[in-house]
């Protein structure tokens, strides 16, 4: 089965840095999505990659998914407290579609 | 357009009961698959359905079953509850396979 790493587990940056987390496969990756989840709440849908080499932008949040589909990056660039929360990669099982295996999440806050 | 909803939103138990969670899907997705999130265990895949037939299922005992209607709602029900099923409950629709999955607001279930 699947396993997805992230990194770090947690992190805390000062308003305005950039930063960047990691999502590691143990297989090849299909279907690559980054979720941002609030305590306690559902899952808001970031991104989601497919194909090696590719990168999609939404405001200040950068994702790629590398060349041999085994690794994925998830960059914030001028963080805001807004970007505070867990962020976790999912991937579609390679045998089963409809099947979202989760990485461990990475919890970020942001300092004023 | 009205996203996933998921009733309800809290739910206390007490162990041996059962228990009964509901998702209605973004209106027109077919497939609606349940995952059970725990501070231990992180993000797991419970079952999926499409067109009222369940397609996967993930590792959990059968004390853990779900069900799909026409109209593409899904429900799950947790028989003889134990105190290590006080979990956040998400449900997620998608279209088709591959074109990404919405999350609800989850259920937030405790057995006492």
């Amino acid at each position: 089965s699947q396993e997805l790493e992230q990194s770090p587990q947690s992190l805390i940056v000062q308003e305005g840095k950039n930063l960047t987390i990691n999502c590691t496969s143990s297989k090849t990756l299909y279907g690559l999505y980054w979720y941002k989840q609030k305590y306690g709440e559902g899952l808001i849908f970031l991104m989601m990659l497919q194909k090696g080499g590719e990168e999609k932008s939404h405001e200040k949040i950068t994702a790629k998914l590398d060349e041999k589909k085994q690794q994925s990056s998830l960059h914030i660039t001028a963080s805001q407290p807004s970007h505070a929360g867990i962020y976790l990669c999912g991937a579609e099982d390679t045998g089963t579609a409809s099947k979202l295996t989760f990485g461990t999440g990475t919890r970020l806050q942001v300092t004023l | 357009k009205a996203g996933v909803t998921q009733t309800p939103r809290y739910l206390i138990k007490t162990r041996g009961q059962q228990v009964t969670l509901s998702c209605s899907p973004i209106s027109g997705h077919r497939s609606v698959s349940w995952y059970q999130q725990t501070p231990g265990q992180g993000l797991q895949f419970l079952f999926e359905y499409f067109s009222e037939t369940q397609r996967n299922k993930g590792n959990f005992p059968g004390r853990f079953s779900g069900r799909q209607f026409s109209n593409s709602r899904s429900e799950m029900n947790v028989s003889t509850l134990e105190l290590g099923d006080s979990a956040l409950y998400l449900c997620a629709s998608s279209l088709v396979a591959n074109y990404g999955y919405t999350f609800g607001s989850g259920t937030r279930l405790t057995v006492v």
